[in-house]
């Protein structure tokens, strides 16, 4: 059981517009520390997709935001692509825990 | 570039200890902006932050682990290092190396990762 929870997997058409929600507490997103996600292609490292809630790392598609208000966060990707179909994770850092918090995982479908 | 390279048995055996060691090129372990993680990830599953090292020798471990788990830094060498003991089948993952931005923030550089298998 992730202390962030993601839904397991969201889907869209290519060029439509999903969201990927990750719900924390006052421990973590609550506590205003900030929420990052990151990508994975299957077989590789995850890559950080955005920082700092809403901050994008060059050469990251402005397609690509986030967002955070009380104790969840989204990733909002729009403009869909069939290149987009990974898994997100979405992470924090945990004030109860003192340590590093990741939600479950988001599996992103491009029909 | 700054680049991570995870390194160590592949293979396990249960009771024994994992050990993994992370080099790092075109940075310091020594810089004090950073802290340098471990995370591993099961096959089909998520990913679980395992623990970390500041070069001050500060660590915090993941609470369901931190009884087993040991992590260490060699300045000298530019390497961290995991230890994990009594492992088991449940301990079979990717593990990955990444450097952390500061305390409470997020990694832009991971290792490859190297899978670990533990099995007799």
């Amino acid at each position: 059981q992730s202390v962030l929870t993601q839904p397991p997997s969201v889907s869209g058409a290519p060029g439509q517009r999903v969201t990927i929600s990750c719900t924390g507490s006052s421990s973590n997103i609550g506590a205003a520390y900030d929420v990052h996600w990151y990508q994975q292609l299957p077989g590789t490292a995850p890559k950080l997709l955005i920082y700092g809630n809403s901050n994008r790392p060059s050469g990251v598609p402005d397609r690509f935001s986030g967002s955070k208000s009380g104790t969840s966060a989204s990733l909002a990707i729009t403009g869909l692509q069939a290149e987009d179909e990974a898994d997100y994770y979405c992470q924090s850092y945990d004030s109860s825990l003192l340590n590093v918090v990741f939600g479950g995982g988001t599996k992103l479908t491009v029909l | 570039q700054v680049q991570l390279q995870e390194s160590g048995p592949g293979l396990v055996k249960p009771s024994e200890t994992l050990s993994l060691t992370c080099t790092v090129s075109d940075d310091s372990t020594s810089n004090v902006y950073y802290y340098w993680n471990w995370i591993r990830q099961p096959a089909g599953k998520g990913l679980e932050w395992i623990g970390r090292i500041h070069t001050s020798g500060n660590t915090n471990y993941n609470p369901s682990l931190k009884s087993r788990v040991t992590i260490s830094v060699d300045t000298s060498t530019n390497q961290f290092s995991l230890r994990l003991n009594s492992v088991t089948a449940a301990d079979t993952a990717v593990y990955y190396c990444a450097r952390w931005e500061g305390r409470y923030g997020y990694s832009k550089y991971w290792g490859q990762g190297t899978l670990v298998t533990v099995s007799s």
